[in-house]
């Protein structure tokens, strides 16, 4: 499978811990993204990375979040000090970064969190 | 403040039946608009718009763009059961490329 792929697909978590996402892009697609979607909504623009440096973070991530691309392929997303309020999908996308109006972002399967 | 807004929320077809599905936005610094299909998992990408007037086809669905009244509408034609999905419209920012803004989506349920 040559697609976004997340890891893990499900967490539960109690209140207070940490977590880590992460997030492998298609293979030579140079952006990639961070969105949350809980129910009944579209998913929420979190961060993204042009290679390895991230260009822009929503006022939605707290200082509790951080994401890195330290090599430029996957990613990572981690959650601090977790609350219920961050139960959500976490879901990840990449696009080749060709140019805007004409960049396609392909999304990975998500990451279900609980917290408890 | 921008806003991408969908209607309606959720419908409900019998197979053949044809489906539009609108969105309109508010959106001060348009530069595309993008349709995606959402079942149980992943958003799969549909069309991409960035010009009025020209509809994009697949197959089935097809969609076109108005930049003069601020939306886009989806059709769907004869329905089957495999187009049961959200259907998530986004708006992508023309000051931030690739930060694309949802709206909340339409469930569309096909029944037999």
């Amino acid at each position: 499978d040559t697609g976004v792929s997340q890891d893990p697909r499900h967490k539960i978590t109690k209140r207070g811990q940490n977590v880590t996402f992460r997030c492998d892009p298609i293979s030579e697609h140079n952006r990639l993204y961070w969105y949350r979607q809980t129910l009944g909504q579209g998913p929420e623009f979190l961060t993204y990375f042009q290679n390895e440096a991230q260009l822009e973070k929503s006022r939605l991530l707290s200082d509790r979040f951080s994401a890195e691309r330290p090599k430029g392929s996957f990613s990572t997303l981690e959650i601090q000090r977790t609350e219920q309020g961050d139960s959500a999908m976490y879901l990840c996308a990449s696009s080749k970064g060709v140019g805007p109006g004409t960049d396609t972002q392909y999304f990975g399967p998500g990451t279900r969190l609980t917290v408890l | 403040e921008d806003k991408v807004v969908q209607s309606p929320l959720s419908l409900v077809v019998h197979e053949g039946d044809t489906v539009t599905l609108n969105c309109s936005y508010e959106v001060t610094n348009f530069r595309s608009l993008l349709w995606y299909k959402q079942e149980k998992k992943a958003p799969t990408f549909l069309f991409m718009l960035t010009s009025s007037g020209i509809e994009k086809k697949s197959g089935r669905l097809s969609s076109i763009l108005d930049k003069k009244e601020l939306f886009s509408i989806l059709n769907i034609t004869a329905t089957q059961t495999g187009d049961s999905a959200i259907y998530l419209c986004a708006v992508e920012w023309a000051d931030s490329w690739g930060k694309l803004q949802f709206g909340a989506g339409t469930q569309v349920v096909v029944t037999p």
